[in-house]
């Protein structure tokens, strides 16, 4: 398995609180992704990054920021959580954008906002 | 309109079964693609890419149709460890992006 480990694993926390997500490899690759899951939409894509301090945005990144300030860290970072950011995230991993180079996904990170 | 769409099922089947799963994606320029399977409240995992000659892998069978933009999986005499979701992925390869459909869902019955 690739090494991807996401923490914390599950969190309970309350509505307008700051949260951070962290993702961290092992595998030196350049691209790292944050998407949620959640039933009816499947994975999202939240923000990804291409190299040490390059980031970009996805297709639902309001309410989200994110920073990567080393090659192994990716920081996912709710502002002030809300109850629509309950939902199961992941962290994936990727080495290239060459042709049929895949994703390996971390283990999750189950967030619940009360 | 949705990069990728499945249908989400779900498909309740006998052992011993074929089954097939169909995707399509609507960006021209995607360039690669997998099926990935995910059990219950885990991550996703790549099952397969899917070439564009069509490629095998014992009892899974996946074809890729550029012109129609449309993908599949075929499984062959499923396995009870076969029930699962099965996700279809898409990458455009500019900016690495996968992009996924929903899902979907797999019950293989004794």
């Amino acid at each position: 398995d690739a090494g991807i480990t996401q923490s914390p694993r599950h969190k309970v926390t309350e509505t307008g609180t700051p949260v951070t997500l962290r993702c961290h490899q092992t595998e030196n690759h350049r691209y790292m992704y944050w998407y949620r899951q959640d039933p009816g939409h499947g994975l999202r894509l939240i923000h990804y990054s291409y190299g040490v301090k390059d980031t970009d945005k996805g297709e639902v990144s309001d309410g989200y920021s994110v920073s990567r300030s080393k090659t192994e860290d990716f920081l996912l970072t709710l502002e002030s959580a809300t109850s629509s950011q309950t939902s199961v995230y992941f962290c994936a991993i990727s080495e290239t954008g060459s042709m049929n180079t895949e994703a390996f996904f971390g283990q999750g990170t189950r967030l619940t906002v009360v | 309109r949705k990069e990728v769409e499945q249908d989400p099922g779900p498909f309740n089947v006998p052992e011993g079964a074929t089954v097939a799963f169909n995707c399509t994606y609507s960006n021209s320029a995607s360039q690669s693609f997998f099926w990935y399977r995910q059990d219950c409240r885990k991550e996703p995992k790549l099952l397969m890419s899917v070439y564009s000659s069509g490629n095998e892998d014992g009892r899974f069978t996946a074809q890729l149709n550029r012109a129609s933009q449309y993908i599949s999986l075929l499984i062959r005499d499923s396995k009870l460890s076969d029930s699962a979701t099965y996700l279809c992925v898409v990458n455009t390869n500019t900016g690495n992006q996968f992009y996924f459909g929903t899902g979907t869902s797999l019950t293989v019955i004794p």
